[in-house]
């Protein structure tokens, strides 16, 4: 089965400072793609970032990059001069790709973040 | 681009009681998620829809929720009768097509509250 584990269940980070989140993943494909969204207070899932399994770069999106590793299954979410609005929950999320599949979403628990100012 | 719309924000209801939810997607969209997200917990897969047919209800309990898309575009979700677990955050998604290749949006979702 498919899964994904975020084992940080809240992380604080200084305003302006760097913080990692850590989450890892199982499967069986070898063609997929990993997410990173955020969901403030208004509840709506924010895409943040996303991961091509079969593309070897790390993505990065402004101030947001991961650490993609393929082999160990970990897609880590780094975010660098963390602003006061970047507090929210943050999910991993995964979902296979080929052809006919249906792209349904399987997410981890998600990680509280809280930025201190 | 409106988004994804949903309806009500909030609702209260009664164990024993019924409730639907309301879902409009973007215009154009022909995949419709719907995503029950318990709270602490990530959101997980209800039914999908492709366009007005059913592409995967295999999570969906199906002895008390039902959910249909009149003519591909808005959706409705109904639990009857609600048990106190059905607490949770509603999401409706919807995609241009099945496949992560097309992105994903989300409604803000409604949060139902069963006492």
């Amino acid at each position: 089965a498919q899964t994904v584990t975020q084992s940080q269940p809240e992380m604080s980070v200084q305003e302006a400072e760097t913080v990692t989140l850590s989450c890892t993943y199982d499967t069986s494909e070898s063609d997929y793609y990993l997410f990173w969204y955020k969901q403030p207070p208004s509840r709506q899932m924010i895409l943040v970032i996303r991961q091509e399994a079969y593309k070897q770069q790390n993505a990065t999106e402004n101030r947001f990059s991961v650490n993609f590793q393929k082999a160990a299954k970990s897609f880590s979410l780094k975010i660098s001069d963390s602003q006061l609005g970047d507090a929210a929950m943050y999910f991993c999320a995964y979902t296979v790709n080929y052809g006919g599949s249906q792209g349904n979403l399987i997410f981890g628990k998600g990680t509280k973040l809280s930025v201190k100012p | 681009e409106a988004g994804v719309a949903q309806s009500p924000r909030y609702k209260i209801i009664e164990k024993r009681q019924s409730v639907a939810f309301w879902c409009n997607p973007i215009s154009g969209h022909a995949t419709l998620y719907w995503y029950q997200q318990i709270l602490g917990q990530g959101p997980k897969l209800l039914i999908q829809f492709q366009n007005n047919g059913v592409v995967d209800d295999s999570q969906l309990p199906k002895d008390r929720f039902s959910a249909e898309r009149l003519k591909g575009v808005d959706s409705t979700l109904k639990i009857q009768p609600a048990k106190l677990e059905d607490s949770a955050v509603y999401l409706c998604a919807s995609s241009l097509g099945p496949g992560a290749n097309y992105g994903y949006t989300f409604g803000s979702g409604t949060r139902l509250t069963v006492v």
